[in-house]
């Protein structure tokens, strides 16, 4: 079965201050995974994927097999970043997302 | 280009009343993703489409709930004599081709059953 789960529903950090929102899968296959943000009355909007390898808005996310993690790190937070973010999860061949529950970032000032 | 367009944005109905929930995807886009928001849970898939065909619906609840994406038009997410669990965000993305999951989303129709 595929499953996400993002232990923290809520996170508060400084600006400033490293944030790393955590991640973990249950997948037997190959997956892909994402993080997706959406920003207070924004839609939900694709951050990264783990694919691309890229850094987005200063945020990076590294696909570890072992640990069957893909959390999303910034090593300093600014107010902008205040948002809900969702891991997501796509097993080999499909199409379909499996989300986490999410976590609200909070950065205080 | 305007995005995904979902409409209406908030719907309220009555126990027992149909819903119907539309989405029109990002131009150029042939592939529609639907999506179930519940209180206090992450977005749970329900139903993939391509044009004239249903190619997914393992997340799709047996009985009631019914989803289209006709040759013109906009896809229709339909809910018959709906319950106040049904109350949830629903949220419609596109896609050009397969995308495996790096859709474009809607905005959400926000569904309240009564």
């Amino acid at each position: 079965a595929q499953r996400v789960t993002q232990p923290e529903k809520l996170l508060s950090v400084f600006k400033g201050a490293p944030v790393e929102l955590k991640c973990n899968y249950s997948y037997s296959g190959s997956p892909e995974l994402f993080w997706y943000v959406q920003y207070s009355r924004q839609r939900l909007q694709l951050l990264l994927r783990h694919i691309s390898r890229e850094s987005i808005k200063g945020f990076t996310a590294d696909l570890n097999k072992g640990e069957t993690s893909f959390h999303l790190k910034k090593p300093f937070a600014q107010e902008e970043d205040s948002a809900m973010y969702y891991c997501a999860l796509s097993g080999q061949g499909a199409q379909k997302l499996v989300f986490g529950q999410g976590t609200r970032l909070t950065i205080n000032p | 280009n305007a995005g995904v367009m979902q409409n209406p944005r908030h719907l309220v109905r009555r126990r027992g009343q149909e819903a119907r929930l539309r989405c029109s995807p990002m131009k150029g886009h042939s592939h529609v993703y639907w999506y179930r928001q519940l209180p206090e849970e992450g977005l749970k898939f329900m139903v993939y489409l391509q044009k004239e065909n249903i190619i997914d619906e393992s997340g799709m609840p047996k009985e009631r709930f019914s989803a289209e994406f006709p040759k013109e038009g906009p896809s229709i997410l339909r809910i018959q004599q709906v319950v106040r669990g049904d109350s949830a965000a629903y949220f419609c993305a596109s896609s050009p081709g397969q995308a495996r999951g790096g859709y474009t989303f809607g905005s959400g129709t926000r569904l309240t059953v009564v």
